[in-house]
């Protein structure tokens, strides 16, 4: 079946350029997860959307990042006036189950796009 | 706050000797603990995770890790590796559940034929 799709895979942007990456995840999947992954790190959380609600944005780091999930499946990380520090590669995860799902075993574990490795000069 | 610390940057070991990925955590509320890889140019791809229930988790590909919540640790293991396990292996811990997962900074498995 399908997976996580991401897209473009690469981006090439100028400093002070707007970017938007889009995240296309698995059908039915409740949970969306944005993350970056800095080059020998690990990825860092950045927002998690259960449904269209974005229930967490506490690693976004600037108000240059913002995320949306307008009819709860596809989704887009915009990253406006980007700087060479935005230099990552942008993971997006989603995950059938959400939080506060009752039962222990719906707790689902995430699964990966390819990313889009976005380059600032 | 919640933390993952993956003491060793790579680990190399022979073809058909047992492996070893060391993982503790730092939580304040119950872990759910995960491994995932990474190979080169591929996502990361979930191998196993720990919610509940038995210390022992067996997971994809003959991995399982043993959870000890003395030591706080989450050790990933396999009996017998192979070169094509070579890869980035992350940990990570989301608190309670709460969909907010840290991620270890990476361990390299370099198995040598």
């Amino acid at each position: 079946g399908a997976g996580v799709s991401q897209s473009p895979r690469y981006k090439v942007a100028k400093r002070g350029q707007d970017v938007a990456l889009r995240c296309d995840p698995i059908s039915g999947h409740v949970s969306l997860f944005w993350y970056q992954q800095a080059l020998g790190q690990g990825p860092e959380f950045l927002t998690y959307f259960q449904n269209e609600a974005q229930l967490d944005k506490s690693g976004l780091p600037s108000d240059r990042f913002f995320a949306e999930r307008p009819e709860g499946s596809v989704s887009t990380l915009k990253i406006q006036r980007t700087q060479q520090e935005d230099s990552a590669v942008y993971l997006c995860a989603s995950s059938r189950g959400g939080r506060g799902t009752s039962g222990i075993s719906s707790y689902n574990e995430q699964f990966f796009g390819p990313g889009t490795r976005l380059t600032v000069l | 706050a919640q933390s993952v610390a993956q003491p060793e940057d790579q680990v190399n070991v022979a073809e058909g000797n047992p492996l070893t990925v060391k993982c503790t955590y730092s939580v304040s509320g119950n872990p759910y603990l995960f491994w995932y890889v990474q190979y080169p140019n591929r996502g990361l791809q979930f191998l196993l995770k720990y919610i509940t229930g038995d210390n022992l988790v067996k997971g994809s590909y003959g991995f399982e890790a043993e959870f000890n919540k003395s030591q706080t640790s989450f050790h990933l293991k396999k009996p017998s590796a192979l070169v094509s396990d070579s890869a980035l292996y992350f940990c990570a811990v989301d608190s309670g559940g709460y969909q907010k997962v840290t991620f270890g900074t990476g361990t390299k498995l370099q198995v040598i034929p």
